[in-house]
């Protein structure tokens, strides 16, 4: 059963970087049947799809955060994460990862962690 | 790449239907028939509950089917049931690999 746990600081420093690690278990994040992703949402609002990545390396960012995201993989344990810089309050979310669609990227997200909240505050 | 539009909320009582709207732009939601839906619980991850528009995966419930016409797709849910109540989400592939979300409709049932 395929699983996905988000981890890292609950709280990160206006102007500082945002690190949240994606733990992949019961499938590998190798397998050229999968993408990964990152999607957060505010409280009380939306949810919005921040980027995705290939275990090869290869990223997709949304357009409004580009500047700021990273997303990398780490096929040796099995996990992939997010980093974002210049953090400010309006960063301040739920994140959660999540598995594209094994047949098709293309069809959205299958599998999501259970999300993790990350505050923005001094 | 702006959200696609939801109504903020929608309601009915058990055993009625309801359809919730999801209305994007010819860049998304006209162009490619990839809409996926999500059923958000309080406090809970999202679940994966229609793609390509109107597909269900495996033990998604035959009460929620999905259609689109034009640059707007809809959810609609059958036989409404109390465990129905949730938030829900659409998202529609956007091209050059990005996705775009709703920003989601809180189902009230009666």
């Amino acid at each position: 059963q395929l699983q996905l746990q988000e981890s890292g600081p609950g709280l990160v420093k206006p102007s500082e970087t945002l690190s949240l690690t994606c733990t992949v278990s019961g499938a590998s994040i190798s397998s050229i049947s999968y993408y990964w992703g990152w999607i957060r949402q505010p409280p009380g609002k939306g949810l919005e799809w921040i980027g995705t990545i290939y275990y090869t390396g290869s990223t997709y960012y949304n357009p409004s955060l580009k500047s700021r995201v990273t997303i990398y993989v780490d096929t040796s344990k099995n996990q992939f994460s997010l980093k974002l810089s210049s953090v400010t309050a309006a960063d301040t979310a739920v994140y959660y990862c999540a598995r594209h669609v094994s047949s098709s990227w293309y069809l959205g997200f299958d599998y999501w962690g259970q999300g993790t909240l990350v505050t923005v505050s001094s | 790449q702006s959200a696609l539009t939801q109504p903020a909320s929608v309601s009915g009582s058990p055993g009625q239907s309801i359809t919730i709207s999801c209305t994007g732009t010819s860049t998304d939601v006209g162009t490619y028939d990839l809409v996926s839906w999500y059923q958000q619980h309080p406090g809970k991850a999202p679940k994966f509950m229609i793609y390509e528009g109107s597909k269900r995966p495996s033990g998604v419930s035959n009460r929620f089917s999905g259609s689109k016409s034009g640059n707007t797709a809809s959810l609609t849910i059958s036989g409404l049931q109390a465990e129905d109540e949730a938030d829900y989400y659409c998202c529609s592939y956007a091209g050059s690999s990005t996705w775009v979300f709703g920003g989601g409709t809180k189902l009230t049932v009666l």
